[in-house]
């Protein structure tokens, strides 16, 4: 059991929609970050939020964006949902000092 | 080229065989390696965590990293038939931040 629970765990949309993916993190872990796995790959970051900051980004358009709640949960949004967005996103945070760990994942198909 | 390398198989060995899992790299500013084991349908789970160079080892499991050569290897001795899954590498910069993950590895054992 790693603390980190997404929901939902599929989902299907349609090209053009917007899709809101949801994370719930143990206490103390101050850090949230999330990651796009297409089928076939390894996890890609996206970003990384600390204390309900934006801490970094990886090579992804301003359509991907986050929120992350003082209550330890966080949300991805995406806009404008195209093809090359379905994908596995995963949610994965630590405590201070320690690894990260994730959750399970959304499997998001865009049809 | 991609900035971490890693052979995605399929890897298939007889039960109690060791399994050989490696990577390379390209960025000489990764510090921190890790590997993760994902089960089908499931997040990344963490297996081995490491700073730098050198060996480290837990239970069934030894990880290496050389960072002269940019390699890394993680050894699975008295491989089980619940060892089958895909095996991600993982390394950054700075610890637990922007992790850069292969491919993946995917691995069979046999009973």
């Amino acid at each position: 059991e790693t603390g980190v629970t997404q929901s939902p765990t599929h989902l299907i949309k349609t090209r053009g929609q917007q899709v809101t993916l949801r994370c719930s993190s143990q206490s103390g872990h101050n850090t949230v970050s999330w990651y796009q796995q297409a089928l076939g790959q390894g996890p890609q970051f996206i970003f990384q939020y600390y204390r309900e900051e934006e801490n970094g980004r990886g090579n992804f358009p301003p359509r991907f964006s986050g929120l992350q709640f003082p209550n330890y949960s966080s949300e991805l949004n995406v806009n404008a949902l195209e093809l090359d967005d379905s994908a596995l996103y995963l949610c994965a945070s630590n405590p201070p000092n320690s690894p990260l760990h994730f959750g399970n994942g959304t499997r998001l198909t865009v049809t | 080229q991609k900035e971490v390398e890693q052979d995605p198989g399929p890897l298939s060995v007889p039960e109690g065989a060791i399994v050989s899992l490696n990577c390379t790299y390209s960025n000489s500013a990764f510090q921190y390696f890790m590997w993760y084991r994902q089960y089908s349908r499931k997040g990344p789970e963490l297996l081995m965590y490491t700073y730098s160079s050198g060996n480290k080892e837990d239970g069934r499991f030894t990880a290496q990293v050389d960072k002269s050569s940019k390699y890394i290897s993680l050894f699975i001795r008295d491989s089980q038939p619940s060892d089958s899954a895909t095996y991600l590498c993982a390394m950054s910069p700075e610890r637990d931040y922007k992790l850069s993950f292969g491919a993946g590895t995917t691995v069979t054992v046999r009973a």
